[in-house]
């Protein structure tokens, strides 16, 4: 079956340090790969999303690329800010009709002034 | 206005009572989700419909059921709740057109805490 690898937290960082969250996958077929945020206290939210081998997802600084050839879909942004603590997930979605959306553990984030 | 809602936020019950958790969407969206989530385990799936007439049990639905009473809307319920079940629930909506995106949204979650 489908499954999620990401990094495990907590991380801390500095202000406008370099941040990477790293996350693997193992899927069969031609997955779509997710990136959802939660701050405290809320819902989880869409970051970034890439549907096919290559792609590059990119929001509010955050990026990831879709490497089918190390499965792989890390999280990266180069310089944090404090309002960018929160619990980062790594999503999996199968490919063609597979509903399923299947998701890492989270990693909380915590940027320090 | 949000998108996803779910009403209520946050509920405290006791063991042993039926809880209604509830969850309406403005999206336009076929699809719809229930996912549970505790510390460090990340999101599960308990229920999804795909329309007003499918509905399907996903990961964890032992304890649970559902009602899709409209496209828009999609309770869960706990007919007998235990302590075990204390956790953030989430309700999501996808709308799959054939692609291979389906991305979902999600809801502001609900907060349950059974004594």
């Amino acid at each position: 079956g489908n499954s999620v690898t990401q990094m495990e937290g907590p991380v801390t960082l500095s202000e406008e340090a370099f941040l990477t969250i790293n996350c693997t996958y193992t899927a069969t077929g031609y997955p779509s790969l997710f990136w959802y945020v939660q701050y405290p206290g809320e819902g989880l939210q869409l970051l970034l999303k890439a549907t096919k081998a290559d792609d590059k997802g990119s929001n509010k600084g955050f990026e990831a690329t879709y490497r089918k050839e190390t499965t792989s879909f890390h999280l990266e942004k180069g310089s944090v800010q404090v309002s960018d603590s929160a619990v980062y997930f790594c999503a999996l979605r199968g490919g063609g009709s597979n509903y399923k959306l299947t998701f890492g553990k989270g990693t909380l984030l915590t940027v320090n002034p | 206005d949000a998108d996803v809602t779910q009403t209520p936020r946050n509920r405290i019950t006791k063991t042993g009572k039926r809880i209604m958790l509830e969850c309406s969407q403005t999206k336009g969206h076929d699809r719809m989700y229930w996912y549970r989530q505790d510390p460090g385990l990340g999101l599960q799936l308990i229920y999804y419909s795909f329309d007003v007439k499918d509905i399907n049990k996903g990961e964890i639905s032992d304890g649970y059921s559902v009602s899709r009473q409209a496209q828009a809307k999609f309770s869960l319920s706990l007919e007998s709740a235990i302590p075990n079940q204390t956790a953030l629930y989430f309700c999501a909506t996808s709308d799959y057109s054939g692609g291979s995106t389906d991305t979902q949204y999600f809801g502001p979650g609900t907060r349950l805490t059974v004594l």
